[in-house]
């Protein structure tokens, strides 16, 4: 079935620095979202994209569906960052969203 | 931003029992979600809803059924509880015209 491929697994970053999260589609998708899993283990929504490339403060995210991929791209990390970082992408004609298997993000000082 | 309230926050099975977890929204969403996610995973997908009396099964429905009476709840209901049902179960909504999808706190479901 469709998947969605999330990398690296886990990634370490010291305060201050960046680094960039990656889903792959094994197919064509309409849509992704980009969600954080806090330490209480709330899902917060952070992007949602049907094309192109948005920012919201340190954190910037591009989805490319001919290429079939997004990325999620972190700059000046700061200790409450840390979490797991999940995609979610939907075919069109679909409202089912798959997601990956997330990204475990650990920020230090 | 929305708000999805679950119930309960954690609730404790036995096999072999019924389960009932809620879920309301407040926003007006038409969509709502199930899904569960266990220890160190992603979320996979029961259940999920367009429209009030009307569900869909989604990418492991098997052991679930899902009930919307209105567009406000959700309901999901485990008749024979098992032990591999053990996870963390999530209800969100989506908002149609912008299609963001939020979440609730989560349920913690331990059967034993």
């Amino acid at each position: 079935g469709d998947q969605v491929e999330q990398s690296p697994s886990a990634l370490s970053l010291h305060e201050g620095t960046g680094s960039a999260l990656r889903c792959n589609f094994t197919t064509t998708m309409r849509a992704v979202q980009w969600f954080q899993q806090n330490s209480r283990g709330s899902l917060i929504n952070l992007f949602y994209l049907a094309s192109g490339t948005k920012e919201n403060g340190r954190l910037k995210s591009t989805f490319n569906s001919k290429e079939s991929y997004s990325t999620l791209h972190i700059r000046d990390a700061q200790l409450e960052d840390s979490g797991t970082y999940f995609c979610a992408a939907e075919r069109g004609g679909s409202a089912k969203l798959i997601f990956g298997e997330g990204t475990k993000l650990t920020v230090s000082s | 931003e929305a708000a999805v309230t679950q119930s309960p926050r954690s609730k404790v099975a036995v096999t072999g029992g019924k389960v009932t977890l809620s879920c309301h929204q407040t926003n007006n969403h038409d969509y709502m979600y199930w899904y569960r996610q266990d220890t160190g995973h992603g979320l996979r997908l029961i259940h999920y809803s367009y429209v009030a009396d009307s569900t869909e099964k989604g990418d492991i429905p098997d052991g679930y059924k899902a009930s919307r009476p209105s567009q406000e709840n959700f309901s999901l209901i485990l008749e024979l509880a098992s032990l591999s049902q053990t996870a963390v179960y999530f209800c969100a909504s989506r908002d149609i015209s912008n299609e963001r999808l939020f979440f609730g706190h989560g349920t913690k479901l331990s059967v034993l």
